[in-house]
């Protein structure tokens, strides 16, 4: 069935660096590829998101860039703050039936002050 | 607008015991979901509804786990027996059906502990 894998299960930077988090995806038919951040005890909340139309997207600190041919996309964060320190997942939505939302299994950032 | 809301927010039970948990997703949106998220886990898809019908429970433990979602809005989500395996938090959400726009709003979650 569907698959999406995260890497790295954890991920410790210190304030000012940037972070990178990678992902694949098994079904080629998969279409929508969003990424959502998940506060200690609180609900996931898309963060950004890329449809298989674009290879980048980009929203002030934030990118995420995907590769349709080797099933990869990855997240960036350009000047960690403090306050980014959360778990993160991506996910894929299959175009194969109704929008079907798969999630890895998440990264937990930490960003030291 | 008013985002997904699900009830109860903790729920305590013993192992055998049953427990249902309720969400009510964002007015119009077509598509509902349920997950499982185990501590330090990504959420996990137990059973996705497009309008009232089920369109995915492939991963739904279906002898102790049901779930309905009637009249294609409210949905329950049900487990009887629950096991200790079971504790975790439950998930609903619900993203506007087909097209480019697919996001998934989540509501609060429940948090089920079983003793």
């Amino acid at each position: 069935g569907e698959n999406v894998e995260q890497h790295p299960s954890t991920l410790s930077v210190q304030e000012g660096d940037s972070a990178v988090i990678k992902c694949t995806y098994s079904d080629s038919a998969s279409n929508y590829f969003p990424w959502y951040k998940q506060e200690l005890g609180k609900r996931p909340q898309l963060i950004i998101d890329i449809r298989s139309n674009v290879g980048e997207k980009k929203d002030q600190r934030i990118a995420v860039t995907l590769n349709k041919t080797a099933k990869h996309f990855s997240l960036h964060i350009t000047e960690t703050q403090p306050e980014d320190s959360a778990v993160y997942f991506c996910a894929a939505v299959s175009s194969g039936g109704y929008n079907k939302l798969i999630f890895g299994a998440g990264t937990r950032l930490a960003v030291h002050p | 607008e008013a985002g997904v809301a699900q009830s109860p927010r903790y729920k305590i039970i013993e192992k055998r015991q049953s427990v249902a948990f309720w969400c009510n997703p964002i007015s119009g949106h077509a598509t509902l979901y349920w997950y499982q998220q185990i501590l330090g886990q990504g959420p996990k898809l137990l059973i996705q509804f497009q309008n009232n019908g089920v369109v995915d429970d492939s991963q739904l433990p279906k002898d102790r786990f049901s779930a309905e979602r009637l009249k294609g809005v409210d949905s329950t989500l049900k487990i009887q027996p629950a096991k200790l395996e079971d504790s975790a938090v439950y998930l609903c959400a619900s993203s506007q059906q087909g097209g480019w726009t697919t996001e998934a709003f989540f509501g609060q979650g429940t948090r089920l502990t079983v003793v």
